[in-house]
């Protein structure tokens, strides 16, 4: 069965350091995309990164960068300098390509970074 | 920036009672979604729409849930008997186009406890 592993519940990190949450899943599926969403604590889904199967190069997206390692089947999140701001719950969340109509997200459990001053 | 909307932010119900989630997409998308998230833990898929019709549900999703696009715009999420496990924050998403990588914008979401 399909399923995405976030195995920190929680993190600190100094401002301005650099901070990697970690992001596993398991699909048979060759095609798959993989996706980091930020939950600050107002509650709402703000979309941060792809990364798609087949994509030869990592995901980058200001100072956010996916660390994308197929056959370890990890997609790491990389936050460099980290901002107070950037505290929030991070989910890891996966598509497959069913043939369907509709592409459903499967989430993880989510890793609650905290940027301390 | 569109965005997407959802209607009510909060809603307070007495089990037993129906509700109905509100939610207008993005407005040139054309696949809708819902997820529900329970206090603490993951966020869920329940279903998605296209074409004005259910495209897939998850097994949460039962009888007692049904969703609706009822106009151009709004799309609903009605629970017609509330149990007290239906308490959660449900988010409403939609996307423009079916790609692999398209991504699913979020509504705020609506947070709904059953008394």
């Amino acid at each position: 069965a399909q399923k995405i592993t976030q195995t920190q519940p929680g993190m600190f990190v100094q401002e301005k350091e650099a901070v990697t949450l970690d992001c596993t899943y398991d699909t048979s599926d060759p095609s798959y995309g993989l996706f980091w969403y930020k939950q600050p604590s107002s509650g709402e889904m703000i979309f941060l990164i792809y990364q798609g199967s087949y994509d030869q190069q990592n995901a980058t997206e200001g100072r956010y960068s996916l660390n994308f390692q197929k056959a370890r089947k990890s997609a790491n999140l990389v936050i460099s300098a980290s901002q107070l701001g950037d505290s929030a719950m991070y989910f890891c969340a996966m598509t497959l390509n069913y043939g369907g109509a509709t592409n459903k997200l499967i989430f993880g459990t989510g890793t609650l970074l905290a940027v301390q001053p | 920036e569109p965005e997407v909307t959802q209607t009510p932010s909060h809603q307070v119900t007495q089990m037993g009672q129906e509700v109905i989630l509100r939610c207008v997409p993005i407005s040139n998308h054309l696949y809708f979604y819902w997820y529900r998230q329970i206090l603490g833990q993951k966020v869920e898929f329940l279903v998605s729409f296209y074409n004005n019709e259910i495209s897939e549900k998850s097994e949460i999703f039962d009888d007692q849930f049904s969703v609706e696009r009822p106009d151009g715009s709004n799309f609903t999420l009605k629970i017609r008997s509330t149990k007290l496990e239906d308490s959660a924050m449900y988010f409403c998403a939609s996307s423009g186009i079916r790609l692999l990588g398209e991504t699913q914008y979020f509504g705020p979401g609506t947070r709904l406890l059953v008394l």
